[in-house]
């Protein structure tokens, strides 16, 4: 089964509101953490990403913090744009690098 | 420089035959890896490469799927005799590590729609 868990969407906000994703994971041993983005017509493209528990991956905003204790990676930004509506991808690393994603969570944001 | 590339952006199949999927990865990457995506799911990991070596293919989903990397670059994933579950996207991924560099970032291409009909 897939071991990263994101919030289902669509999530609805409008401009300037605060956005949390959730994410949590399961792993034995301590995985990387990414966030993916695809925003509508392009390819997935990294977000940030953590290597090590306590580490905090920031990135045009958005930031996420790799908490072991609670094997959670939540996406969080203080003022979402019009131009944030895309998808999310939650991932964490695997055996030989590949990347185990979650289901994906759509972010749409109004004016 | 140039990016990850994959052709042909659009397939479309009739159940039963055989379709070849390639990619290009970033030059110099040393990792390669391919994803299928089904409509409003996330990837799922098919095979890895490192170089000509296909270290991991234990998510390709039954023995019609076959995937290479005959010279290290260049990869080519092959589907016989489709299904209509096949039906997704394919996306390529290439990253400058090895085995050991999980942290590296993997570069997606723009993926290849496959359509069984």
């Amino acid at each position: 089964g897939n071991s990263v868990t994101q919030m289902e969407g669509p999530v609805t906000l409008s401009e300037e509101a605060f956005l949390t994703i959730n994410c949590t994971y399961t792993a034995t041993g301590y995985p990387s953490l990414f966030w993916y983005v695809q925003y509508p017509g392009e390819g997935l493209q990294l977000l940030l990403k953590a290597t090590k528990a306590d580490d905090k991956g920031s990135n045009k905003g958005f930031e996420a913090t790799y908490r072991k204790e609670t094997t959670s990676f939540h996406l969080e930004k203080g003022s979402v744009q019009v131009s944030d509506s895309a998808v999310y991808f939650c991932a964490r690393s695997g055996n030989t690098g590949k990347l185990i994603f979650g289901q994906g969570t759509t972010l749409q944001v109004k004016p | 420089g140039a990016g990850v590339s994959q052709s042909p952006r659009y397939k479309v199949a009739k159940r039963g035959q055989d379709v070849a999927l390639r990619c290009d990865p970033i030059s110099g990457h040393v990792s390669l890896f391919w994803y299928q995506q089904a409509l409003g799911q996330g990837p799922e990991f098919l095979t890895y490469f490192q170089n000509e070596a296909q270290l991991d293919k234990s998510g390709l989903p039954s023995d019609r799927f076959f995937a290479e990397r005959p010279e290290g670059s260049v990869s080519t994933l092959k589907i016989q005799r489709t299904q209509q579950e096949d039906s997704a996207v394919y996306l390529c991924a290439s990253s400058r590590g090895g085995v050991s560099g999980s942290s590296y970032e993997q570069y997606f291409g723009p993926g290849t729609r496959l359509t069984v009909t």
